[in-house]
Order: structure tokens, then C-alpha cells, then sequence
């Protein structure tokens, strides 16, 4: 059975913290991992990792692959009270890997104190 | 662009009763999905469609069935609506495999 796990399952910290947020996978026919952030509504879309050791970065947020270890970080840098999300960890897989969908980590809940 | 649109946003339902979810995307997207949100569950795939006129069972698919209605229209339906069915709907779209998942806004849906 595919799995995908998220630690930790909350976070406090204060703005201007930097924070890493991991996800370990064990999935069949393994393609991509995928981060989304989510705000009391609609996931949004943040990365797609497909390849080890190349980082993906999108302003204070960047993400890495680990194929060999299986798992992935998220970090976030100078963080702000924005921040404050549920984010969310997802694994894809390749076509013949079984059912098309994705499979998710059950959230890290972070909270940015002002 | 919409994106992926859901309705309603908000249900209340009896044991019992039935309804339908709708769900449409304007984005020319092949595939999509439908997932259950619970607290402390993370998302989970309720039935897929990887392209039209195909659906598909996905990780909690009992207690539920869906229609591919044409490319842009996926709904949900419950047939017969059970407590542990109350929970928020997600329903999601993209162009292919290999390709970012889009969301709508979900329903929150609630069975009594």
C-alpha cells in the first residue's frame, strides 16, 4: 500500500523563523512529489520534484528530492505570519503504477506567532 | 479562467438522503478527480477519471458513484448519505499524469 508521511504534524514558530518541513514516501512506481499549501480552502500548488538533488525554489520556499533516502523537505525562510497553512505532501505515479490520483501525507499545520 | 468550480459549497443532508456533487473545470484538462478531506486524514481519492468517457475506482470509493458527464463536468453522487460520509469534498483536475493537480474550493458536507 502506497504511503506518504509528514512530520512534524504541527509547528509553532515565530516570523522571521526558518522552518523544514519533511515528507518521507514508500509508493510503487514512484514518479514525482509534489508540495501544496493549504488555507482553510483549496490546496494550492507550490512544487513538483521529479529529480534527486535538485532544489526547487519559489521566493523564501525551496524543496528537495531524496530518491535514495525517500523523502523530501520543505523549507521556508524568513518566515511570515502568511505562512500559516496546512502544507501538504503528495506522491504521483507513473502510468501502470495503479490508480491515476494522488497520494497525500496527512498535512504539517504550521502557525506563524507575530 | 475559473479554474475547477464546485457546488454547493455548503450541504446538510439526513441519513438516507441523496445528492449530487458537481464539479467543472475550463482549463482543457484530461483527467479528474474526486478526494474526501477528514480531519487528521489528509486527502484520500475517492474515484478518478484519466480521461472522458473512463472512471475509475480510488482509495474509498464505497458508498459513492460518479459520472464523467463530458470533458469539463465530473459530479459525485451518494446514493443513500451516511455520518461517515460528512466530510469536505475536493474535487481536482489536470491536463495528464506527470502534470500539477488543480483544485476547487470544496464542500463541506454534513450527514445527521
Amino acid at each position: 500500500e502506497d504511503k506518504v508521511v509528514q512530520s512534524p504534524l504541527s509547528l509553532v514558530v515565530h516570523e522571521g523563523d526558518t522552518v523544514t518541513l519533511n515528507c518521507s514516501y514508500e509508493v510503487t512506481n514512484f514518479r514525482s512529489l509534489l508540495w501544496y499549501k493549504q488555507e482553510k480552502k483549496a490546496p494550492t500548488f507550490l512544487f513538483m520534484l521529479t529529480s534527486s538533488g535538485i532544489e526547487k525554489k519559489s521566493g523564501r520556499l525551496s524543496s528537495i528530492l531524496d530518491k535514495k533516502e525517500l523523502f523530501s523537505i520543505l523549507n521556508i525562510t524568513a518566515t511570515q505570519t502568511g505562512d500559516s497553512a496546512v502544507y501538504l505532501c503528495a506522491a504521483d505515479t507513473y502510468s501502470g503504477g495503479g490508480a491515476d490520483g494522488l497520494t497525500f501525507g496527512k498535512g504539517t499545520h504550521l502557525i506563524i506567532q507575530p | 479562467n475559473a479554474g475547477v468550480t464546485q457546488t454547493p459549497k455548503f450541504q446538510v443532508l439526513k441519513t438516507g438522503q441523496s445528492m449530487t456533487l458537481q464539479c467543472a473545470q475550463d482549463m482543457n484538462h484530461n483527467s479528474m478527480y474526486w478526494y474526501r478531506q477528514d480531519p487528521g486524514m489528509g486527502l484520500r481519492l475517492i474515484y478518478y477519471s484519466a480521461s472522458e468517457g473512463t472512471t475509475d475506482k480510488g482509495e474509498v470509493p464505497n458508498g459513492y458513484n460518479v459520472s464523467r458527464l463530458n470533458k469539463r463536468e465530473f459530479s459525485l453522487r451518494l446514493e443513500s448519505a451516511a455520518p461517515s460520509q460528512t466530510s469536505v469534498y475536493f474535487c481536482a483536475s489536470r491536463f495528464a499524469r506527470d502534470y500539477e493537480q488543480y483544485f476547487g474550493p470544496g464542500t463541506r458536507l454534513t450527514v445527521t
